[in-house]
């Protein structure tokens, strides 16, 4: 599975969108991107996936650049419970999922 | 009702005890995962068990033994406990094949294990 590079920590304003960025330049044709977070002290919890095209759930969008070498989580209306850890992974199979240690977003009211 | 439900969801022992952590589904899922994380917040696959086979076996001590009595249970056993196992343990699941949607994991609540 490809390595993903995230930044260490961002802020947003409550409101705002929440622009979250993931490089996975080694990604592979048949592995997809999975985006979970991790609210403090819990499991980690799904938020979206894709391959090559912009998907959009109840709970955010994502946006997958063209040559698919990065993607932007977005969260339209950032609230303080989005507060957490955000973990980019790509992957094809059910096969040896690591999380990296992801992007810690914190909500400022 | 809890998806996947992990007891215990704390657990302080001392070094050289044997203590075991339990793992349940309910939501049909063919395919159980056991991660760790440990201080530094790595989350790191263990193992990996399909229809009760095991399918991904990392480098863990063989202190680790995990045990799938059916697809929906998944318990981890640790023998001679050490330090360095105080971690947060969670269970995880999925539907383990059919595409991407197979692949998403829906993970338990954790256990967190002490060791003294």
């Amino acid at each position: 599975d490809a390595k993903t590079t995230q930044p260490t920590s961002m802020d947003c304003a409550e409101g705002r969108a929440a622009n979250l960025p993931c490089n996975h330049s080694t990604i592979s044709g048949n592995e997809y991107v999975y985006w979970y977070r991790q609210i403090h002290s819990q499991g980690p919890q799904y938020i979206i996936h894709g391959l090559k095209n912009n998907e959009t759930n109840e709970m955010a969008s994502l946006i997958i650049t063209e040559d698919r070498k990065s993607s932007t989580l977005i969260l339209p209306h950032a609230t303080l419970r989005d507060t957490a850890v955000y973990y980019c992974i790509c992957q094809k199979g059910y096969q040896k999922v690591t999380f990296g240690t992801g992007t810690k977003l914190q909500v400022i009211p | 009702d809890t998806a996947v439900s992990q007891t215990p969801k704390y657990l302080v022992t001392q070094m050289g005890n044997d203590k075991s952590i339990k793992c349940e589904q309910n939501l049909g899922h063919d395919t159980m995962y056991w991660y760790k994380q440990d201080s530094k917040k790595f989350l790191k696959i263990m193992f990996s068990y399909n229809n009760k086979e095991l399918i991904i076996n990392e480098t863990v001590p063989n202190r680790f033994s995990p045990k799938s009595p059916d697809k929906a249970h998944l318990n981890l056993h640790i023998n001679s406990l050490e330090l360095g196992d105080s971690a947060v343990y969670f269970c995880a699941s999925s539907y383990g094949t059919g595409g991407a949607g197979a692949n998403v994991l829906t993970f338990g609540a954790g256990s967190r294990l002490t060791v003294l």
